[in-house]
């Protein structure tokens, strides 16, 4: 079975300031990792993935998120927020072994970027 | 537009009803998703289809769920007999094998309210 846990519910987060969405994962093999983001009334968008080879991925809009196996992590960051990126944050996780590429994704979390 | 089409974009009905809803994927994505997603929730798996194989169900797909592809193209959710937990957004997504490290392409979802 495969699992995420996104630990905070909200980050609130001055404009300008660094931003960083927790996620924790569990998978019986080696896990693709995802991260999501989604608008209001909106589907979801595709932010970057870990798949394999450098363990910090960088993508699109400037996040980049750091891959830590020992700590079984996946926290999405960037240096600098701002107010556009107020949003619905949701990691994702496949089990590598597992078949039909589904994904299981974490509860979410809103972040709130303050002007 | 070559991305994931979801139509309608909203639905709103009694109680008791049938809802259909239609998903047309990426043209070259022979993998499509369905998913449920509760407000300020994570989306919930419910069922994946293989061009028109219908190859995993979740239990969350009760009886009252049932979803076709039957041409291995567009798919179509229907929901018979609804009830008001059955209000979420139903998304849908694709993929292709040789992206099966790229996650999904989501569409913008169908958000259903029943009254």
């Amino acid at each position: 079975a495969q699992s995420v846990a996104q630990p905070e519910d909200q980050v609130n987060v001055a404009e300008g300031n660094p931003l960083t969405v927790k996620c924790t994962y569990s998978v019986s093999g080696n896990p693709y990792l995802f991260w999501y983001v989604q608008y209001p009334n909106r589907g979801l968008q595709f932010l970057l993935k870990y798949i394999t080879g450098d363990n910090l991925v960088k993508g699109s809009y400037g996040f980049e998120a750091e891959f830590n196996k020992s700590q079984t992590s996946f926290h999405l960051k960037k240096p600098s927020a701002l107010v556009s990126d107020s949003a619905l944050y949701f990691c994702a996780v496949r089990d590598i072994k597992a078949a039909g590429n589904k994904l299981t994704f974490g509860g979410g979390t809103r972040v709130l970027v303050k002007p | 537009d070559t991305g994931v089409s979801q139509n309608p974009r909203h639905k709103i009905t009694k109680r008791g009803q049938n809802v259909t809803f239609r998903c047309d994927p990426i043209s070259e994505h022979n993998r499509l998703y369905w998913y449920r997603q509760t407000l300020g929730q994570g989306p919930e798996f419910l069922t994946y289809f293989q061009n028109e194989a219908q190859l995993e169900k979740s239990r969350l797909l009760s009886d009252r769920f049932s979803a076709e592809r039957p041409k291995g193209s567009f798919s179509t959710l229907e929901i018979q007999r609804t009830e008001q937990g059955d209000s979420a957004m139903y998304l849908c997504a694709s993929s292709s094998p040789g992206q099966r490290s790229y996650g999904y392409t989501f569409g913008s979802g169908t958000r259903l309210t029943v009254v």
